[in-house]
């Protein structure tokens, strides 16, 4: 079984500046996948970015980016540069390899303040 | 392309009743998942389809969740004698694949069902 663990309830950030969000993970799978999503108020869950266990380098995706430490199962997302927009909820997800569910922590409120 | 849609967007029933949500997937996408998501937790998992078949139902709660794919797209999420604790949203999602172990299983994510149940 997998679990995810995201220790920050909320968080807040100045527009233009750099957040980190935090995220721990356990698993029994030698190969599994990460995400971020993102929630707005819509409901609708956004892939922000997503990180193959086996890759050693972390991804990118413009504005975001991920500190994946696999030894110790953190995978952290970085926000920079950050825009009203990304006001939302976050979750970080786990899925093995199997490639059916997805395992979500308790996800992370991020306030953009102007 | 349309992403995944899920209809009604809101459903309020009372304690007893049955409902029915639907999820119309991606065009193409072979796999469709079902998730609850309740009031300031994350998603958890209900059931997953590949094709028409119910690949995992392991995330259903009790005998009265049941799904169907018929026709391997569109799904409906079918729940018996409602009650107060079934109050969340229900989110689907959809992937083109399940087990290629790739980016082509990653899910996308309709709006969701707002279910309140009174």
């Amino acid at each position: 079984a997998q679990t995810v663990t995201q220790s920050q309830p909320e968080m807040s950030v100045q527009e233009a500046e750099t957040v980190t969000l935090s995220c721990t993970y356990d698993t029994s799978e030698n190969n599994y996948y990460l995400f971020w999503y993102k929630q707005p108020p819509s409901r609708q869950m956004i892939l922000v970015i997503r990180q193959e266990a086996y890759k050693q380098q972390n991804a990118t995706e413009n504005r975001f980016s991920v500190n994946f430490q696999k030894a110790a199962k953190s995978f952290s997302l970085k926000i920079s540069d950050s825009q009203l927009g990304d006001t939302a909820m976050y979750f970080c997800a786990s899925r093995n390899n199997a490639g059916n569910m997805l395992t979500f922590g308790g996800g992370t409120r991020l306030m953009v303040k102007p | 392309g349309a992403g995944v849609s899920q209809t009604p967007s809101n459903k309020v029933t009372e304690k007893g009743k049955y409902v029915e949500l639907r999820c119309d997937p991606i065009s193409g996408h072979t796999a469709l998942y079902w998730y609850r998501q309740s009031l300031g937790q994350g998603p958890e998992f209900l059931i997953y389809f590949q094709g028409t078949g119910a690949a995992d139902d392991s995330g259903l709660p009790n005998d009265r969740f049941f799904a169907v794919r018929p026709e391997g797209s569109v799904s409906t999420l079918k729940i018996q004698r409602t009650e107060r604790g079934d109050s969340a949203v229900y989110l689907c999602a959809s992937s083109k694949t399940a087990s290629s172990g790739g980016e082509l299983d990653t899910q996308y994510f309709g709006p969701g069902t707002r279910l309140t149940v009174l």
